[in-house]
């Protein structure tokens, strides 16, 4: 099986600019999980999307949001860009059984500038 | 919210050498993970704890999941320069949406 696949894997975007990042998640998965890393931060979870629906919310302002598809692939979109929004975003797919575990792709590196 | 503690926070290692890290929290989790991330990469899955007391292995890793259920170690034997990378615990609770929860990493190193 194909593993989690994002894109785009770097970015460079400037303050007050929008990006929209992807995830595919492995086949079958039907939840995605969004997180973003920095260094002073840690790993911290933004969303998670269920069949189409928003499960769960992380403590993140309204800037950034996301959707899934009926595919189950997802996008995040984060609005008026910051300076401290420069991180790795990681998406994580898992089957959301009784022994659900999640499964990171390689992520996408923002840097706003 | 919800945090885990986990250390040590960086660690050096010699070839050969057995290292243990550990994660600690004042919640109680139901599921525990470990993963480990190399630079400019995800986070991969190396062993995932589902039930308190349980020990599970995955070649020289082995990682236990703690009869209070707040805690977890993972155990790495006979280390190789391939073992350095950022190592992560992450919980999961039910209490807090079964949204997992991570460790701020051990960092392991090279001895030089």
């Amino acid at each position: 099986k194909a593993g989690v696949t994002q894109t785009p894997r770097y970015l460079i975007k400037t303050r007050g600019q929008q990006v929209t990042l992807s995830c595919s998640p492995i086949s079958g998965h039907r939840s995605v999980s969004w997180y973003q890393q920095t260094p002073g931060q840690g790993l911290q979870f933004l969303f998670e999307y269920f069949s189409e629906t928003q499960r769960n919310k992380g403590n993140f302002p309204g800037r950034f949001s996301g959707r899934q598809f009926s595919n189950s692939r997802s996008e995040m979109n984060v609005s008026t860009l910051e300076l401290g929004d420069s991180a790795l975003y990681l998406c994580a797919s898992s089957n959301a059984g009784a022994e659900e575990t999640q499964y990171f792709g390689p992520g996408t590196r923002l840097l706003v500038l | 919210g919800q945090q885990l503690n986990q250390s040590p926070q960086s660690m050096f290692i010699q070839e050969g050498e057995d290292v243990s890290m550990n994660c600690t929290s004042s919640s109680i989790f139901n599921t525990w993970l470990w993963y480990k991330q190399d630079p400019g990469e995800g986070p991969v899955l190396l062993i995932a704890l589902y039930k308190a007391g349980e020990l599970t292995s995955n070649g020289r890793l082995t990682a236990q999941f703690g009869i209070t259920r707040k805690d977890s170690f993972l155990n790495i034997s006979a280390s190789i320069p391939s073992d350095v990378g950022i190592y992560f615990c992450a919980g999961r609770s039910a209490t807090a949406g079964n949204k997992l929860t991570f460790g701020g990493g051990t960092r392991v190193l090279v001895k030089p």
